[in-house]
């Protein structure tokens, strides 16, 4: 298996719900990450995880929470988001942190915040 | 403060005419840089790393440390290539990516 698997392809959620996104992948990569992304804009980091823990935050607002449960799978909760929220999620794996073999991207979760 | 630049939003070309996508970067240490594409409708995925030195796909990148640049090349351009292409530094532990360019090639 030499994919990213993200559930669901596509959220529509309103401002005062949680949800949460999912990712998995089975390649045996220790390091994954989510992205984001807005339309005809490039992805921009949000969290690391490196070994199952958080290594990387670039200051994302608390209605963003990680969460890797075990080295195959990284979850990203949402409560409480704004309209601006709305873009592609992303998530990729990569062998490690370290060094950069290059990144595994999944398809993408399309959050739309009503 | 590392950067990647990509100067081009869009690249129009025909079909057999070589192709050139800049990226230049700053960064002060030695480089880790890749090429990713995006074709439509598809998901993200690497293209070339500078590490590797390999063709894929007929794209070659040579890293330019003097110049700080990164260029992507292809010298006869396929409509299939047509796609988003983006630049990107890994550095500390993340993936930084250009403002991308899109390539068009018509027929």
């Amino acid at each position: 298996d030499t994919e990213v698997t993200q559930t669901p392809k596509h959220l529509v959620m309103g401002m005062t719900n949680k949800k949460s996104l999912k990712c998995e992948q089975h390649m045996g990569h220790r390091a994954m990450y989510w992205y984001k992304q807005k339309a005809k804009k490039p992805p921009e980091l949000m969290f690391v995880y490196s070994y199952e823990k958080l290594s990387i935050n670039e200051s994302v607002p608390s209605r963003f929470s990680p969460e890797c449960p075990n080295s195959s799978l990284l979850n990203l909760h949402l409560h409480a988001l704004q309209p601006e929220d709305s873009a592609l999620y992303l998530c990729a794996s990569s062998p490690g942190q370290e060094r950069n073999y290059g990144y595994t991207f999944g398809s993408g979760t399309r959050l739309t915040v009503v | 403060a590392q950067r990647v630049t990509q100067p081009e939003k869009l690249l129009s070309v025909f079909k057999g005419a070589p192709v050139e996508l800049k990226c230049n970067y700053s960064y002060s240490g030695s480089p880790e840089l890749f090429w990713y594409v995006q074709y439509s409708r598809q998901r993200l995925q690497l293209l070339l790393r500078h590490i590797s030195r390999e063709s894929i796909k007929g794209f070659t990148a040579d890293l330019n440390k003097g110049e700080t640049s990164f260029h992507l090349k292809k010298p006869f351009a396929q409509e299939e290539d047509s796609a988003m292409y983006y630049c990107a530094l890994h550095n500390t532990g993340k993936l930084i990516f250009g403002q991308g360019t899109t390539l068009q090639v018509k027929p």
